[in-house]
């Protein structure tokens, strides 16, 4: 079957640097999304790998590895206003994501 | 603003009552998506259009009914629905994969549908 895991909830300081694990299972694989959704508003697209290795877009950046099913999103310099759920997202061979529950991150003072 | 509007924004509605929701996309997409957003549960997947034609029904009850006239606009039409559907209902739209864009998906802001 497919299957994305991603922790539930994870807590972080403002300032600090916090990583979020993603482990997929795909029937076939276009790629790994990672979006970002604050609370009552829509999902806001973030990253995708399709290769091996990291993409760095500012503070964020992702890292995919396809051997070991597994990506990471990485947030630097971390901003109150980065609290909020981080869903990690594969799409399959017909093109279809599939979705995990997301990681709702706490940024403390 | 990602180019995606739902409306309405909250809907409530008795197990008896129809209602549509409706979303446009001003992106000039091609594909366009209906997803369901329970409470700690993963975006699950509604109904896929492509060019307008329904590609994907993931074993959707008939009390949902998509239409999609042409390819900025998707509906939803709800009849006889159970408290159990009361959830946020997600429109998205993206570029289909062979036409060589950029394969995100931007979601609309969704509904927060509640069905007493």
């Amino acid at each position: 079957g497919q299957n994305i895991d991603q922790p539930t909830e994870m807590t972080a300081t403002e300032g600090a640097i916090v990583q979020i694990n993603c482990t997929y299972q795909t029937s076939g694989f276009n790629g790994l999304f990672w979006y970002q959704q604050h609370a009552g508003e829509a999902p806001t697209f973030l990253s995708y790998n399709v290769l091996d290795g990291l993409e760095e877009k500012g503070r964020f950046s992702s890292f995919l590895s396809r051997s070991k099913g597994y990506s990471y999103l990485l947030l630097k310099e971390l901003q109150m206003k980065d609290s909020a759920s981080y869903l990690c997202a594969g799409m399959d061979s017909n093109y279809q994501l599939i979705w995990g529950a997301g990681t709702k991150l706490i940024i403390k003072p | 603003e990602t180019g995606v509007t739902q409306t309405p924004r909250h809907l409530v509605m008795g197990m008896t009552n129809k209602k549509s929701l409706k979303c446009e996309q001003h992106l000039g997409h091609n594909a366009m998506y209906w997803y369901k957003q329970s409470a700690k549960k993963p975006l699950e997947l509604m109904f896929v259009y492509n060019f307008k034609e329904q590609t994907e029904n993931n074993s959707v009850p008939s009390r949902f009914s998509p239409e999609c006239p042409n390819s900025s606009h998707l509906f939803l039409h709800l009849h006889t629905l159970q408290p159990e559907d009361s959830a946020l209902y997600l429109c998205a739209s993206s570029h289909k994969e062979s036409s060589g864009g950029a394969p995100e998906q931007f979601f609309g802001p969704g509904t927060r549908l509640t069905v007493l």
